[in-house]
């Protein structure tokens, strides 16, 4: 098993560029969290998803949107970036939304100019 | 909403030493509280947790202490090694398992 997989890992956008980062588990689970992770302070939730067809937001989630595709994929989408979105972000599962362990991905580095 | 708080936010010991590290949280809801490693440009991983119901876990040479009462949980690691150096996160995740609150993270280097 691959577990949980993010594309692209590094990325330099101008600001006003739009992108879309990818999440990928293969892991069945039914539930998958989009996270940033700025220096100093620790791993902010942007949104997630508690099963295939649900979404909702977390602590940041302006200037982001979200797809659950399927049960396996996850995607964040930058609309129109600003450098304040620099940062690495993290995609992670769990096999449920309750008291479940999260299983993380290994992160997208992004820059924005 | 859940707010988690750390300290310290570095600790140096000398290898063989035990480190820890305290969070405290502030929804009494909160009932799962995960402890993450994150060693540098690596993903976070899971290192061990405590639920609600219990007051201590221990797994070898790491071991969590849960005071529901004053709100607040720690990561005890005993006999450290050097490959123990990385950063540590605690979280909270309330009752409803909507909001996984982070904490900012504690650096740990144990010195050889």
């Amino acid at each position: 098993n691959a577990g949980v997989t993010q594309t692209p890992k590094f990325q330099v956008l101008k600001t006003g560029q739009s992108m879309t980062l990818q999440c990928a588990q293969d892991m069945n689970h039914n539930s998958m969290y989009w996270y940033r992770q700025d220096p100093g302070m620790g791993l902010r939730l942007i949104y997630y998803s508690a099963s295939e067809g649900t979404t909702d937001k977390g602590e940041v989630p302006n200037g982001y949107n979200v797809s659950r595709l399927n049960k396996r994929e996850f995607s964040l989408r930058l609309e129109s970036a600003a450098p304040s979105q620099t940062s690495v972000y993290f995609c992670a599962s769990s096999p449920s939304d309750r008291d479940d362990t999260q299983y993380f991905g290994p992160g997208t580095r992004l820059t924005v100019l | 909403g859940e707010n988690v708080e750390q300290h310290p936010s570095t600790l140096s010991v000398q290898e063989g030493d035990s480190a820890v590290i305290k969070c405290t949280y502030s929804d009494s809801a909160s009932n799962y509280f995960p402890w993450y490693k994150q060693e540098l440009g690596k993903r976070p991983q899971l290192i061990i947790d405590i639920r609600s119901n219990v007051g201590e876990k221990k797994d070898q040479r790491i071991a969590v202490t849960l005071n529901k009462t004053a709100k607040h949980f720690s990561l005890h690691i005993t006999e450290t090694q050097p490959e123990d150096s990385a950063v540590y996160f605690c979280a909270a995740i309330d009752n409803y398992g909507q909001n996984f609150v982070f904490g900012p993270g504690t650096r740990l280097s144990v010195l050889p």
